[in-house]
This record gives structure tokens, C-alpha cells and sequence, in this order.
């Protein structure tokens, strides 16, 4: 069974702030991807990244896939309270079945 | 922009009674997926379809939980009986089938609550 896991599980943060959330595994991925998820609905697709050592930026956010493809990062600069969310990573395999990390809940206050 | 859509949004059903949620994927999406979320946690697979046929459901607890999607578009979730510990998110989501297109779009989810 391939495992996702991330940390922190829980971070609060005052507007303005920079956070770095991780997304750690001991098996490879094909690609990884991030969501954003609020309350009540469904995950939001933020980003996919494929290739070892891939960086890719969406505004304040930040993301990058390790040269092994088995971890990954979101880096958010300068937070704000739109930022408030539940961040999930999500590595797939060839079989294109997705394993999602437990998800870090993110608050920002103002 | 094209959407995942799920009905009901929300269902509270008593324990032993039969529920259905429904998914309709993006247009032109083959591949369907149905998840289970349990609150504060990560989604996990209950089955996966490529047009109408199963391609993975080892993880759909058989004996009561059952999925079709008979012309390869909307899918229909069911659970018969329902039990308390069924109380959670259910999640649909589709993808394109073919090459790097593997990206999984999500629908809004069936916030499901056995009493």
C-alpha cells in the first residue's frame, strides 16, 4: 500500500506569514497533485506536477516535486484569509489511482 | 467551465435504510471515481470505472455498498443497509483516460449523516 504522509496535520497563522507544507512517501509517483478543499465541498485541483525537481508557482503558492518523485511541498507566501483550507496532496500511479496524504488544515487569521 | 455534478448534497438516513447518491462527470471524462471521506481525513477510493466497466473496487465493501454507471456516463452510488459508521463525505470525481490527462476533478460531495 503506498502511503502519503503530511505535515504539519494542523497550522494557524496570522495574515501575512509564510508556511511550508509537506508531503512525504517512501514509494515513487508518476505525477502528484494538490488540492484545496473548504468546508462542505469537494477538493479543488490546484496544481499537477510530473517530472522530478519539478517547480511550479500559482501566484503566492508554490510547489515543488522532489528529484525522486516521492515527496513534495506547497509554499505559500505571505498568507491571507482566502488562503483558509484543507490542503491535500495526492500522488498517482500508473494505474492512474490516486493515494491522498491525510491533509493539512490551514487557518489564516486576519 | 464544465463541472462534476452530484445529487444530493446533503442526505440523513436512518441506520437500515437504502440511500443512492448520483454522479454526472465532465462531459467526455471515461474514467469515474467514487470516494469515501470521513471528516478531517483524506479522501479514499470505494471504485473506480473506465466507461461502464469496474476497474477497481477492492476497497467497496460488497455487502452493502453497490456502483454501476450502465451507459459509461452517470453513476449511481448505493448503500443498502446503511450503518452509523457510514456517516461521512462522498465524493465523485472523473478524469480524462488517455496519455498524462490523469488529473482527477472532483464534484461538490454527498454529505451523508446515519442516524
Amino acid at each position: 500500500t503506498q502511503l502519503l504522509e503530511q505535515s504539519p496535520q494542523f497550522l494557524s497563522i496570522q495574515e501575512g506569514e509564510n508556511l511550508t507544507v509537506y508531503c512525504n512517501s517512501s514509494s515513487v509517483f508518476s505525477s502528484l497533485q494538490w488540492y484545496r478543499q473548504e468546508p462542505g465541498e469537494g477538493p479543488v485541483l490546484l496544481v499537477t506536477v510530473v517530472t522530478g525537481g519539478e517547480v511550479k508557482k500559482l501566484k503566492r503558492l508554490t510547489f515543488q516535486f522532489g528529484d525522486a518523485r516521492k515527496d513534495s511541498s506547497l509554499h505559500i507566501t505571505a498568507a491571507q484569509p482566502g488562503d483558509t483550507g484543507l490542503y491535500l496532496c495526492a500522488g498517482n500511479n500508473a494505474g492512474n489511482m490516486l493515494t491522498f496524504g491525510g491533509g493539512t488544515r490551514l487557518m489564516v487569521k486576519p | 467551465e464544465a463541472e462534476v455534478a452530484q445529487s444530493p448534497r446533503y442526505k440523513i438516513t436512518e441506520k437500515s435504510q437504502a440511500v443512492a447518491f448520483w454522479c454526472d462527470p465532465i462531459s467526455g471524462h471515461a474514467t469515474l471515481y467514487w470516494y469515501r471521506q470521513i471528516l478531517g481525513q483524506g479522501p479514499e477510493l470505494l471504485v473506480q470505472f473506465q466507461d461502464e466497466s469496474v476497474v477497481d473496487d477492492s476497497q467497496l465493501p460488497k455487502d452493502r455498498f453497490s456502483a454501476e454507471r450502465l451507459k459509461g456516463v452517470d453513476s449511481t452510488l448505493k448503500i443498502q443497509p446503511a450503518e452509523l459508521g457510514d456517516s461521512a463525505m462522498y465524493l465523485c470525481a472523473s478524469s480524462r483516460h488517455s496519455g498524462r490527462e490523469y488529473e482527477q476533478y472532483f464534484g461538490p460531495g454527498t454529505r451523508l449523516t446515519v442516524t
